[in-house]
């Protein structure tokens, strides 16, 4: 089985300041993607950024970069020059987990909601 | 591109009422999923379909039933609502079941069961 957890239900951070939103992990795969997804109020799911338990380099996405410590099952989302806009919930999710049927199941955390300061 | 798109939006009904959730998608992706998502709870998956033809349960499949009319079309019907089943449901699918395919969602719905 495999377990998203994310421990800051809420995060405020000042506008123009970095954020950094905790994510752990827990599967027996070896092989595994890690998935940060975006919530605004308006109630969508938007993809942020991906990173596979094999790549070397931490993945970045304009102001998004994800901290991947794979020994400690970590793979924080830092959120560079906070905009008022990024205010939201984040997700964060796994991929892995062959089923019975051979197919890899997507977990997701319960969220931690952001809140940019003016 | 419209992507994923879910009806209706909104609903309400009473316990023990039947409705159908529907979900299309136009990027020609192999896999849907169904999630419900529930405060503190995350998004939990329902069921899932890898390819046109297939389902499978999810964490939480009681109380639901799917249909993958084709590879555009996935719909989840709830044949006897319950109060529990109150939650916002999101329809997604992804191009495959690969480690780095993520998922595409459509806008939800917002059921409430009184």
């Amino acid at each position: 089985a495999q377990k998203i957890t994310q421990t800051q239900p809420g995060m405020f951070v000042q506008e123009k300041e970095a954020v950094t939103l905790d994510c752990t992990y827990d599967t027996s795969d070896q092989s595994y993607g890690l998935f940060w997804y975006k919530q605004p109020s308006s109630g969508e799911m938007i993809f942020l950024i991906y990173q596979g338990s094999y790549d070397e380099q931490n993945a970045t996405e304009g102001r998004y970069s994800l901290n991947f410590q794979k020994a400690r099952k970590s793979a924080n989302l830092v959120i560079s020059a906070s905009q008022l806009g990024d205010s939201a919930m984040y997700f964060c999710a796994m991929r892995g987990s062959f089923s019975s049927g051979g197919y890899q199941k997507v977990t997701f955390g319960t969220g931690t909601k952001l809140q940019v300061i003016p | 591109n419209a992507g994923v798109t879910q009806t209706p939006k909104f609903q309400v009904l009473k316990t023990g009422q039947s409705m159908t959730l529907q979900c299309a998608q136009d990027m020609n992706h192999n896999s849907m999923y169904w999630y419900r998502q529930d405060p503190g709870m995350g998004l939990r998956l329902i069921y899932y379909s890898a390819s046109e033809g297939t389902t499978d349960k999810g964490e939480v499949p009681n109380g639901y039933n799917v249909s993958r009319l084709n590879k555009r079309e996935f719909s989840l019907r709830l044949e006897s609502a319950a109060p529990s089943q109150t939650s916002v449901y999101f329809c997604a699918s992804s191009e495959g079941a690969g480690l780095n395919s993520p998922l595409h969602f459509g806008n939800g719905t917002r059921l409430t069961v009184t």
